[in-house]
């Protein structure tokens, strides 16, 4: 059961423009978002998070949306930069417990 | 301060064997949880240690099933590998209970032949 979905598999975009990744999640009791980032041979990193009771939290350049209506959100990276270039994880939690991960989406900066 | 480690970093098995992954948490952390990443999937919760004791499981058969030390370190262990347990699997450790706070390891890269 995929409670958490992300429908793109691929993003290209060009260095400096705005990346932004989606995420839809079919459970509305989760309570808490992140956003995961990684790279090759490696771990997830923690990138941002946002709890259900807002609808945006920012950190830099990278800014998260939550739309609860609608059990969306999405990710924006602004400038984007080829260190962006890596694969995320949209994930969600109940009650701070087990993590629910969508499949990723890998973003390709172009120099 | 050492993050999360996992050991071994790859490993071959053939279909019927049993395997035992490591993980030790970062330092301070006392929770691990474990993750399988099939290809092209994102990570699926196999089971959680807390206290030594197993506080959650995610939709894994009994084939796998783990352990916590009193140092919070883990492991977990598979047993009678099928070929569709070929996966990444990580391991996140995080102080309390849960894991939206986690670290994550860089994974042990399990291949079942």
């Amino acid at each position: 059961d995929q409670q958490v979905k992300q429908n793109s598999p691929s993003l290209s975009v060009q260095e400096g423009r705005i990346s932004i990744l989606n995420c839809d999640y079919t459970n509305s009791m989760f309570d808490y978002f992140l956003w995961y980032k990684k790279y090759p041979a490696e771990g997830p990193t923690f990138l941002i998070s946002i709890s259900s009771i807002k609808d945006k939290n920012e950190d830099g350049r990278f800014t998260v949306f939550l739309n609860k209506s609608a059990k969306h959100l999405s990710l924006h990276i602004v400038p984007s930069q080829p260190g962006d270039s890596a694969v995320y994880f949209c994930a969600a939690s109940l009650n701070d417990y087990k993590l629910s991960f969508g499949a990723g989406t890998t973003v390709t900066v172009r120099a | 301060d050492a993050g999360v480690t996992q050991s071994p970093t790859h490993l071959i098995k053939t279909r019927g064997q049993q395997v035992t992954l490591r993980c030790s948490p970062k330092s301070g952390h006392d929770t691990v949880s474990w993750y399988q990443q099939a290809l092209g999937q994102g990570p699926q919760f196999i089971f959680q240690y807390y206290e030594e004791e197993e506080r959650q499981r995610g939709n894994f058969p009994d084939r796998f099933s783990g352990h916590q030390f009193p140092n919070y370190s883990s492991e977990l262990n598979v047993n009678a590998l099928l070929l569709g347990d070929s996966a990444l699997y990580l391991c996140a450790s995080s102080l309390g209970q849960g894991d939206t706070e986690a670290f994550f390891g860089q994974g042990t890269r399990l291949t079942v032949v």
